[in-house]
């Protein structure tokens, strides 16, 4: 098992770019996240699904789509780039309501120039 | 939404000696407790979780204590050794879409 996978790990854009970050997993996890993490703020919730299909808003969702097409895919779109999304981003899965333990990608580094 | 604090933000200890840290939270509806350690540049990895059932748990030199009424959670530990170095991170999960929140982390030094 690769576990969860993140693409790409480091991504430099600029200013009103677009671009989506890919996150896979091959755990056949229901529940998956996408998370932002920025100095002295922890890891704060983008958007989470809870099966293919279904989607919802966390805490941080202004600027960022999300879809769950297929149970291993959970993409994360910026559709405008800004500098105030400079951060780490992490993507989680976990198998479910029953088993909440969450999994974490390996990151990707993002800088809005 | 869930609110949780963590404290303190930095921790020194001398190695061998016990490191104690604290989270509160704010929705009673919030079931599950898990710690993750994160190394520099790296993911965050769980380490020790509790259930709202559980008042508490141990795994070797780690255990994680839950005090439901006062809504706060602590994670300890003992024989601190220069590999415990990390920044740690307590979180709390809202049933409902099983969402996550995090506290702002910790950063443990331990000091050979």
């Amino acid at each position: 098992n690769a576990g969860v996978t993140q693409t790409p790990k480091f991504q430099v854009l600029k200013t009103g770019q677009s671009m989506t970050l890919q996150c896979a997993q091959d755990m056949n996890h229901e529940y998956m996240s996408w998370y932002r993490q920025d100095p002295g703020m922890g890891l704060r919730l983008i958007h989470y699904s809870v099966g293919a299909g279904i989607t919802d808003q966390g805490e941080v969702p202004n600027g960022y789509n999300v879809s769950r097409s297929t149970t291993e895919d959970f993409p994360l779109r910026l559709l405008s780039a800004a500098p105030s999304q400079t951060s780490v981003y992490f993507c989680a899965s976990s198998p479910g309501l029953a088993t909440p333990t969450q999994y974490f990608g390996p990151g990707t580094r993002l800088t809005v120039l | 939404g869930e609110n949780v604090e963590q404290h303190p933000s930095t921790l020194s200890v001398q190695e061998g000696d016990s490191a104690v840290i604290k989270c509160t939270y704010s929705d009673s509806a919030s079931n599950y407790f898990p710690w993750y350690k994160q190394e520099l540049g790296k993911r965050p990895q769980l380490i020790i979780d509790i259930r709202s059932n559980v008042g508490e748990k141990k795994d070797q030199r780690i255990a994680v204590t839950l005090n439901k009424t006062a809504k706060h959670f602590s994670l300890h530990i003992t024989e601190t050794q220069p590999e415990d170095s990390a920044v740690y991170f307590c979180a709390a999960s809202v049933k409902k879409g099983n969402q996550f929140y995090f506290g702002t982390g910790t950063s443990l030094t331990v000091i050979p």
